[in-house]
């Protein structure tokens, strides 16, 4: 079946720093992929999506490029800041009713 | 504006005991309902995804069961909970956007389950 597949964390930077957290993943066909963040105590919220190979998505100073030939969605961010201390998780959807596959989920913490 | 509700926030439950956790949505009509779990060092899984009143799909064989009795409730359940049912459990909802449109899934706060 289709899976996402994460680097593990958590991933310490200072502020500034540039960020990168990995995601591939494993599926048929042509899924629409997502990051989804989740700040200290509140719920996931959607931070990105691609639907399609070399689409770009971007939000917030993220950037995430859809790369199907190496079924990669690789997250990024020039210069991370304290308040982008999170949970993200890298996702996809093969089926177009949002039923998502999900990563595992990436700690980062970023410190002054 | 749209809010989703998940109640109770931790739940702490023996084995062989009966779950019922609530999920509500408020601010839209005939949503898409889902559960989904995460378990202790693995990704958010999906259990189920409802697209309407009494309407639900099982994506995995597991003890558990859902159930929408209005357009905006749903409910996850089970007559014995096992071990294996402890875990962080989210309910979201999605309504597809017009073309062009945005279409991404809420989530609520979750519910932690620890089945001892």
């Amino acid at each position: 079946g289709d899976s996402v597949t994460q680097m593990e964390g958590p991933v310490t930077l200072s502020e500034e720093a540039f960020l990168t957290i990995n995601c591939t993943y494993t599926a048929t066909g042509y899924p629409s992929l997502f990051w989804y963040v989740q700040y200290p105590g509140e719920g996931l919220q959607l931070l990105l999506k691609a639907t399609k190979a070399d689409d770009k998505g971007s939000n917030k100073g993220f950037e995430a490029t859809y790369r199907k030939e190496t079924t990669s969605f690789h997250l990024e961010k020039g210069s991370v800041q304290v308040s982008d201390s999170a949970v993200y998780f890298c996702a996809l959807d093969n089926t177009g009713f949002q039923k998502l596959v999900f990563g595992t989920g990436t700690r980062l913490l970023v410190s002054p | 504006s749209q809010t989703i509700h998940q109640w109770p926030a931790t739940l702490v439950q023996p084995v062989g005991s009966p779950l019922s956790l609530e999920c509500t949505v408020e601010g839209t009509s005939n949503p898409n309902l889902y559960w989904y779990r995460q378990a202790a060092g693995r990704g958010l899984q999906l259990l189920f995804y409802s697209v309407g009143i009494g309407q639900i799909s099982s994506e995995v064989p597991q003890n558990l069961s859902a159930s929408r009795p209005q357009d905006r409730q749903f409910i996850l359940s089970s007559k014995k909970l096992l071990l294996s049912d402890s875990g962080f459990y989210l309910c979201a909802w999605n309504r597809v956007a017009l073309a062009g449109g945005r279409n991404e899934q809420f989530f609520g706060p979750g519910t932690r389950l620890t089945v001892l």
